[in-house]
């Protein structure tokens, strides 16, 4: 999985606290995707971001997600007053263009306490 | 509502022999299918991947086909050897309105033994 960055690889925080995880694309990729998997699931799409621009959140839950990738940085999945649903592994993936395979970093795993 | 389901949770096979892992889903509006390969705590890589519009695609020791009325899908591996135990994701993309996602299902696990 060269190139898609993901930090930190662990995260864990207790209820109602932040968390932040960051995506750093392939080099020459604009386009990112976020995916989480629950245990003994698929990956599930969360949201579809190029520079400054969300072009399709439709798998984000409506409330305490977040997500922005800006002109300069790393792409950044934000989740607020967490809770013990969340506890999940994120996944980003990039791509250079729309319909090029997706490649995917080694995600971040979220647990709860 | 799984729209792309793979319905064996694992699958094991002797080295040398072939593997095949099957997909199956429901939504005529996905365009191109994939398949990844996933290590434990590390994420999915891409294997290979058809268009909607063929029937089959091969890449050394992978294969992968596409029967389009039966909404299905194959992943063939010839020989099978003992590093190409992993899970398995069977990926569908959809694009719409200048987005893309991928739907995946819930994996086969495959155990090379040699």
């Amino acid at each position: 999985n060269a190139g898609v960055m993901q930090n930190p690889r662990h995260l864990v925080r207790r209820r109602g606290q932040e968390a932040r995880l960051r995506c750093s694309p392939m080099k020459g990729h604009s386009h990112v995707y976020w995916y989480r998997q629950l245990p003994e699931e698929g990956l599930k799409f969360m949201v579809y971001l190029q520079k400054e621009n969300i072009i399709d959140e439709s798998g984000m839950p409506k409330e305490r997600f977040s997500a922005e990738f800006p002109k300069e940085g790393p792409s950044i999945l934000r989740i607020q007053q967490v809770v013990r649903g969340d506890s999940a592994a994120y996944f980003c993936a990039s791509s250079p263009q729309l319909w090029q395979p997706q490649h995917f970093g080694d995600g971040t795993r979220l647990s709860i306490l | 509502d799984q729209q792309v389901k793979q319905n064996s949770p694992s699958l094991s096979v002797q080295e040398g022999r072939i593997s095949i892992l099957n997909c199956d889903y429901t939504n005529s509006m996905f365009d191109y299918f994939l398949w990844y390969k996933k290590y434990p705590a590390e994420g999915p890589t891409f294997l290979i991947s058809i268009s909607s519009i063929k029937d089959k695609n091969e890449d050394g020791r992978f294969t992968v086909f596409l029967n389009k009325s039966a909404k299905h899908l194959s992943l063939h591996i010839v020989p099978s050897q003992p590093g190409d135990s992993a899970v398995y994701f069977c990926a569908a993309r959809i694009t719409q309105g200048g987005s893309e996602k991928l739907v995946f299902g819930k994996g086969t696990k495959l155990t090379v033994n040699p």
